[in-house]
């Protein structure tokens, strides 16, 4: 258990539909990032915060965005969902310590599985 | 345009051999590497990493190898076991955001 907590595990939608997906990361971690899994892709980047910020955005599409709120729990919404939408959404957490160059290992949470029809 | 890459989708070893997996990188600003392995219905977990100042890291039965001039690193497991079945990644961070670039992963099966 990598102490990061994803809800729903999984979902099952429509095109057209809209969705949120939660990411609690683990206690003590300021940074959140999300990842997409797709059949073809592998695992893709997609955002990243920080204490609330938002620090970095990889391949996300204009229809997805996220927020991390003050007590850091994350949503992912997945808005105008295409059949092409249905992947694995994870979240991992780090504890990231600004400026010091340290690289902090990201924990992974067990993945939200998006269907959509 | 895919800047970690892992050529060979699946591996297949014998208990108690050797497993060799290899990943290859295009960015040279990437300054850290990692591998993850990941099981079916779980997300992915930190195996063991390498700064680019190191070419060799070591933690018990998994090696992990660096050789930049090449844009290079494999995973060695030694001796390989049933229960490290699973899909590893190969991951690489550079700058100050820490967001990881994936490959596509290998799939290891050990046969007992």
């Amino acid at each position: 258990d990598s102490g990061v907590t994803q809800t729903p595990k999984h979902l099952i939608t429509a095109t057209g539909q809209r969705v949120t997906l939660r990411c609690s990361p683990r206690s003590g971690d300021l940074s959140v990032y999300w990842y997409q899994q797709s059949l073809d892709q592998g695992l893709q980047f997609l955002i990243q915060y920080y204490n609330g910020e938002e620090r970095a955005k990889g391949n996300i599409l204009e229809r997805f965005s996220a927020q991390q709120f003050p007590d850091l729990h994350s949503e992912l919404n997945l808005s105008s969902l295409e059949l092409g939408d249905s992947a694995l959404y994870f979240c991992a957490s780090s504890h990231r310590l600004v400026g010091t160059g340290t690289y902090n290992e990201q924990f992974f949470g067990p993945g939200t599985r998006l269907t959509v029809l | 345009d895919q800047q970690v890459k892992q050529n060979s989708p699946s591996l297949s070893v014998q208990e108690g051999r050797i497993s060799i997996l290899n990943c290859d990188y295009t960015n040279s600003m990437f300054d850290y590497f990692l591998w993850y392995k990941k099981y079916p219905a779980e997300g992915p977990t930190f195996l063991i990493s390498i700064s680019s100042i190191k070419d060799k890291n070591e933690d018990g039965r998994f090696t992990v190898f660096l050789n930049k001039s090449a844009k290079h690193l494999s995973l060695h497991i030694v001796p390989s076991q049933p229960g490290d079945s699973a899909v590893y990644f190969c991951a690489a961070s550079g700058g100050s955001n820490y967001k990881l670039t994936f490959g596509k992963g290998t799939l290891l099966t050990v046969n007992p």
